[in-house]
């Protein structure tokens, strides 16, 4: 089974600092790599996702993460935060199975960016 | 587009109680998903629904959850009796086919407290 591990609980952030959260999997297959992020009081949304090509991701609102084969990593970055980046961040990740492709989630990394 | 709607949003019961909640998923989405997600952690897919089949209830406590998704349309989530562990919040998300790198979009979730 797979398992994914976000090494930061909360990350505080002055605006325009650059940011990068850390995510590792545990797999030794083929894998998907997502980020979802959830803003205060919205829903979860995706981010940006990797399943293949260019290990080099690039995802909404200015978002990029890459996709590490041999160090099972694939960390978030932005080279400038804003206020409205203030949201809790997850990484997740999915392997091919036999019909079900179940999505594991990391605890989740907060940022908060401070004005 | 309308998103994933879920019902209801906060409930609050007693040990012992049942409770149920209900999904309407993305129009055209063949694929239901619920998540249990506990204070502090990421999301756990608990079932996975592909039209009106069960893909994945691996890690469904049969003994006292239930999921339905009679018509391949809408789902409800059924946890009778409750326990104090079940506290959490339960999102419903949907994909158009549950290919492994589709995207998700999940709903606004339902706040359980058992007291």
């Amino acid at each position: 089974a797979q398992s994914v591990s976000q090494h930061n609980h909360h990350v505080i952030l002055s605006e325009a600092a650059s940011l990068e959260l850390g995510c590792n999997y545990s797999y030794g297959g083929t894998v998907n790599l997502f980020w979802y992020v959830q803003y205060p009081g919205q829903h979860l949304q995706l981010l940006l996702k990797y399943f293949s090509g260019d290990p080099l991701v690039k995802g909404i609102k200015g978002f990029e993460a890459e996709f590490i084969k041999s160090k099972f990593s694939f960390n978030l970055r932005k080279p400038s935060v804003q206020w409205s980046d203030t949201a809790e961040y997850f990484c997740a990740v999915n392997a091919s199975g036999a019909g079900s492709y179940q999505l594991t989630f990391g605890k989740g990394t907060k940022l908060s960016v401070i004005p | 587009e309308a998103g994933v709607a879920q019902s209801p949003r906060y409930k609050i019961i007693e040990k012992r109680q049942s409770v149920a909640f209900w999904c309407n998923p993305i129009s055209g989405h063949a694929t239901l998903y619920w998540y249990q997600q506990i204070l502090g952690q990421g999301p756990k897919l608990l079932i996975q629904f592909q039209n009106n089949g069960v893909v994945d209830d691996s890690q469904l406590p049969k003994d006292r959850f239930s999921a339905e998704r009679l018509k391949g349309v809408d789902s409800t989530l059924k946890i009778q009796p409750a326990k104090l562990e079940d506290s959490a919040v339960y999102l419903c998300a949907s994909s158009q086919q549950g290919l492994a790198a589709d995207t998700q979009y999940f709903g606004p979730g339902t706040r359980l407290t058992v007291l």
